[in-house]
């Protein structure tokens, strides 16, 4: 079955970087496309950026473009997302989802991070 | 702009029905939507994919207890004789070119 597994979490400072990892399994990960999306601490959940199963296209919400960046390692089964200049505004639990047309079908467990000094 | 609409809250008694709406973002009526549950304290969880026809394909496992609709630029989830495990939020989605949309969520509390 579908499993994926985020790490990569943790405390981290503001202004510092971050990459958070989403290990796959269970599908043939190179054919789906894959999103991260995030929820801060009492709140919904936001769409963050999408890659293509290739990795050719990506896609951001505006909130994190040009801070964050997805990619994909499909020879270890991996997506990654590297989050610069983080603010306590980026403070959630990070997931990964893996998607099936559209939409996401699949969720991780999901990755706290937390940003404060 | 594509934007989903949600209740905050919703509740019913324990084996009822509650009918949960979405709505899409004028100009957006014909999108499809999927709804995803997310109990307390656990990560998402797609239940299914509904489009503007009314017709939906449901994720692995999901109970027939759950069931969708659409009306115009409406999008409903239908979950008949309540469990109390159904105490959750609901997330609608939605996408476009490039751009994926979650709704605020609805709460739903079991009596």
């Amino acid at each position: 079955q579908v499993q994926l597994v985020e790490s990569g979490g943790g405390v981290v400072q503001p202004g510092r970087s971050l990459r958070l990892s989403c290990a796959a399994s269970g599908f043939t990960f190179s054919s789906y496309g894959m999103h991260w999306v995030r929820q801060a601490p009492g709140k919904g959940l936001e769409w963050l950026a999408s890659i293509s199963g290739d990795g050719r296209n990506e896609y951001y919400a505006d909130a994190v473009k040009g801070r964050f960046t997805i990619s994909r390692d499909n020879s270890k089964n991996t997506l990654h997302v590297q989050m610069n200049r983080l603010t306590a505004e980026d403070t959630a639990v990070y997931y990964c989802g893996k998607d099936s047309g559209p939409p996401v079908t699949s969720w991780g467990q999901g990755t706290l991070v937390t940003v404060s000094s | 702009q594509l934007v989903l609409t949600q209740s905050p809250s919703a509740s019913a008694s324990l084996g009822a029905s509650v009918k949960l709406t979405c709505t899409l973002s004028s100009g957006h009526s014909s999108y499809a939507i999927a709804w995803h549950q997310q109990q307390p304290e656990k990560g998402p969880r797609y239940l299914m994919k509904l489009n503007s026809d009314g017709s939906h394909s449901k994720g692995d496992g999901i109970p027939d207890r759950f069931s969708g609709s659409s009306s115009g630029a409406e999008r409903y989830l239908t979950i008949s004789s309540l469990q109390s495990e159904d105490e959750a939020d609901y997330y609608c989605q939605t996408w476009g070119t490039g751009v994926h949309v979650f709704g605020t969520g609805t709460k739903v509390t079991v009596l």
